[in-house]
């Protein structure tokens, strides 16, 4: 069965700083894999996904996030964080059937 | 113009008793899926549905039943309500439930079983 691991369960940043959230997966198929984000009481939404293609995909509100099949990684990157990107940010694969989500991790940007 | 909504948003209640969480989807999706986010916040997926279909049932306890009166409504009905079910429940759709599909959530209903 497919699971995911994000190591990162919390992070503070200053605004400006660059971010970087650790995502990997094990599963052995082919995989989709997105980031998914939960804004202070609001519902998750889209940030990004992968299917295949250029393994740099670029989202929504400036994120990137690079699948490296060989180390099993889809970490999410953002060059200067806002305060406004306070939030829970979870990984997430879908290998058969169903999407399974990593624990989150939980970012907060002082401003 | 809400794309998934769930009633209630808050709901407390005792052990023992039975709720019902509802949701709808306006996007015309075919798939609907209840996801559970625990205290650690772990969302793992509960049931989905396609079509009024089951899909996927993640061995949920049968207290959990879902019901899909329509392909835009999953409605979720708890029995006999424990401790252990105090989490926040996601209602969530997508297309045709394929797996590239991008899902699309409800705000949330927030249980506290007391």
């Amino acid at each position: 069965a497919q699971s995911v691991s994000q190591h990162n369960h919390h992070v503070i940043l200053s605004e400006a700083a660059s971010l970087e959230l650790g995502c990997n997966y094990s599963y052995g198929g082919t995989v989709n894999l997105f980031w998914y984000v939960q804004y202070p009481g609001q519902h998750l939404q889209l940030l990004l996904k992968y299917f295949s293609g250029d393994p740099l995909v670029k989202g929504i509100k400036g994120f990137e996030a690079e699948f490296i099949k060989s180390k099993f990684s889809f970490n999410l990157r953002k060059p200067s964080v806002q305060w406004s990107d306070t939030a829970e940010y979870f990984c997430a694969v879908t290998g058969f059937q169903k999407l399974v989500f990593g624990t989150g991790t939980r970012l907060l940007v002082s401003p | 113009d809400t794309a998934v909504s769930q009633t209630p948003k808050y709901l407390v209640t005792q052990m023992g008793n039975d709720k019902s969480i509802k949701c709808e989807q306006n996007l015309g999706h075919d798939t609907m899926y209840w996801y559970k986010q625990d205290s650690k916040k772990f969302l793992k997926i509960m049931f989905s549905y396609n079509n009024k279909e089951l899909i996927i049932n993640e061995t949920v306890p049968n207290r959990f039943s879902p019901k899909s009166p329509d392909k835009a409504h999953l409605n979720l009905h708890i029995n006999s309500l424990e401790l252990g079910d105090s989490a926040v429940y996601f209602c969530a759709s997508s297309q045709e439930g394929g797996f590239q599909e991008t899902q699309y959530f409800g705000p949330g209903t927030r249980l506290l079983v007391l």
